[in-house]
């Protein structure tokens, strides 16, 4: 089973609220992931947590908080957000490793920002 | 710095018909992963393939294969019988092998849209 799933499917939202994305894996999977993808283009890597830690994080601004509260959970927590932050998000999970250590994707929430 | 090239941005095919798809990439290490991967309008990303790069044999996949040559930095994907289910945009993906920290990164090409005509 390579399955990543992620709710809700769609999410609008004005630019003062709060929200949360989230992601869930039971593949036993130590490493997750957020990406932002626009319309034609290629995901762009925002968070990395390996073991729950957060590893990498790329340069995104502070209105993007992520959380990994345990092995199989990974939110995106969302704050005053503009409009140019509307895109789909995407959460992926891999083993870590070497061999072993491909990404698998979850759906992805759509983000409209108002 | 790594990087993924994807020369193609739109192909078109005839069903039951075989397509390649383009990708090189630049690297300077010389143990890597090669990926591709498929996101039909439904928008998951979905992993088409992987090759290792110490291995000389093309990875095959069902329907799908690829055409590995390390000393020209060139991983192209091979689809045969296309079917109407094969339309989507496919991303080629790097991936160093050094375990850890900011090597965990793919990093994507800019996609080629792949249109299957019946």
């Amino acid at each position: 089973d390579t399955e990543v799933t992620q709710t809700p499917k769609h999410l609008v939202m004005g630019m003062t609220n709060k929200k949360s994305l989230k992601c869930e894996q039971h593949m036993g999977h130590r490493a997750m992931y957020w990406y932002k993808q626009k319309a034609k283009k290629p995901p762009e890597l925002m968070f990395v947590y390996s073991y729950e830690k957060l590893s990498i994080n790329e340069s995104v601004p502070s209105r993007f908080s992520p959380e990994c509260p345990n092995s199989s959970l990974l939110n995106l927590h969302l704050h005053a957000l503009q409009p140019e932050d509307s895109a789909l998000y995407l959460c992926a999970s891999s083993q870590l490793g070497l061999a072993t250590d491909t990404q698998y994707f979850g759906p992805g929430t759509r983000l409209t920002v108002l | 710095a790594q990087t993924v090239t994807q020369s193609q941005p739109e192909m078109s095919v005839q069903e039951a018909e075989t397509v390649t798809l383009s990708c090189t990439y630049d690297t300077s290490e010389s143990d890597y992963y090669l990926f591709w991967y498929k996101q039909p309008p439904s928008r998951q990303m979905i992993l088409v393939i992987r090759q290792e790069a110490y291995k000389q044999q093309n990875a095959t996949e069902n329907r799908f294969s690829v055409n590995f040559q390390k000393a020209a930095k060139s991983f192209s994907l091979k689809i045969s019988d296309s079917q109407l289910g094969d339309a989507a945009m496919y991303f080629c993906a790097y991936r160093s092998a050094i375990y850890g920290g900011a090597t965990n990164k793919l990093i994507f090409g800019t996609g080629t849209l792949l249109a299957v005509q019946p």
